[in-house]
């Protein structure tokens, strides 16, 4: 176990709703990635939370936004959800202002749009 | 452009013998290299890590070998049991960057 969480772990929306997924990272951690996964591919890279700012984004519209707390833990918004936004996203937790960067990641939450 | 590939998509070996799923990548600024393993349905898991100042690293029956020269990176598990039937991926990461890119996946199953 990592001890990264993540809730929901499973979510079903249809088309044009509005979602929020939630992470807590890996205590002593203070940063958090978020990736999405299709189906048989390896993880993409949406966008990465540090100091409660955004700190570097893959290709993804600005429909995807994120937040990080206080706290370390952070939320993925996406809005207009669309029939391709079905995966499962997944979290990572690591930490930032030291040599090792390793990632430690979350059990994911699945989203499946209609 | 850049990409992490992996050779083979899919391994099947016999328990007991000695696996090994290799992964290239194209961009010779990666400094760090993870190998995550992915059971269904579960996030990715650490498997070892090693950074582009070393060629190999050695874990618990696991061994990451780093050919920079030829942009390639293995994993190798010896003895392999039945509990590592899983998807293998290999990650890299730019100095420069905090993100990693992941290849598609290596499957490996595990015959008893």
């Amino acid at each position: 176990e990592t001890g990264v969480t993540q809730s929901p772990t499973h979510l079903i929306k249809t088309r044009g709703q509005q979602v929020t997924l939630r992470c807590s990272s890996q205590s002593g951690h203070n940063t958090v990635s978020w990736y999405q996964q299709a189906l048989g591919q390896g993880p993409q890279f949406i966008f990465q939370y540090y100091r409660e700012e955004e700190n570097g984004r893959g290709n993804f519209p600005p429909r995807f936004s994120g937040l990080q707390f206080p706290n370390y833990s952070s939320e993925l918004n996406v809005n207009a959800l669309e029939l391709d936004d079905s995966a499962l996203y997944l979290c990572a937790s690591s930490f930032t202002g030291g040599a090792i960067k390793t990632q430690y990641f979350g059990p994911g939450t699945r989203l499946l749009v209609l | 452009g850049e990409s992490v590939g992996l050779h083979l998509p899919t391994l099947s070996v016999q328990e007991g013998d000695n696996s090994i799923i290799n992964c290239a990548y194209s961009n010779s600024a990666s400094d760090y290299f993870i190998w995550y393993k992915q059971e269904s349905g579960k996030g990715p898991q650490f498997i070892i890590d090693i950074r582009s100042n070393m060629d190999k690293r050695q874990g618990q029956r696991v061994t990451v070998l780093l050919n920079k020269t030829v942009k390639h990176l293995s994993l190798q598990i010896a003895a392999t049991q039945p509990g590592d039937s899983a998807v293998y991926f290999c990650a890299e990461n730019r100095n420069t960057g905090n993100q990693f890119y992941f290849g598609t996946g290596t499957s490996l199953t595990v015959i008893p």
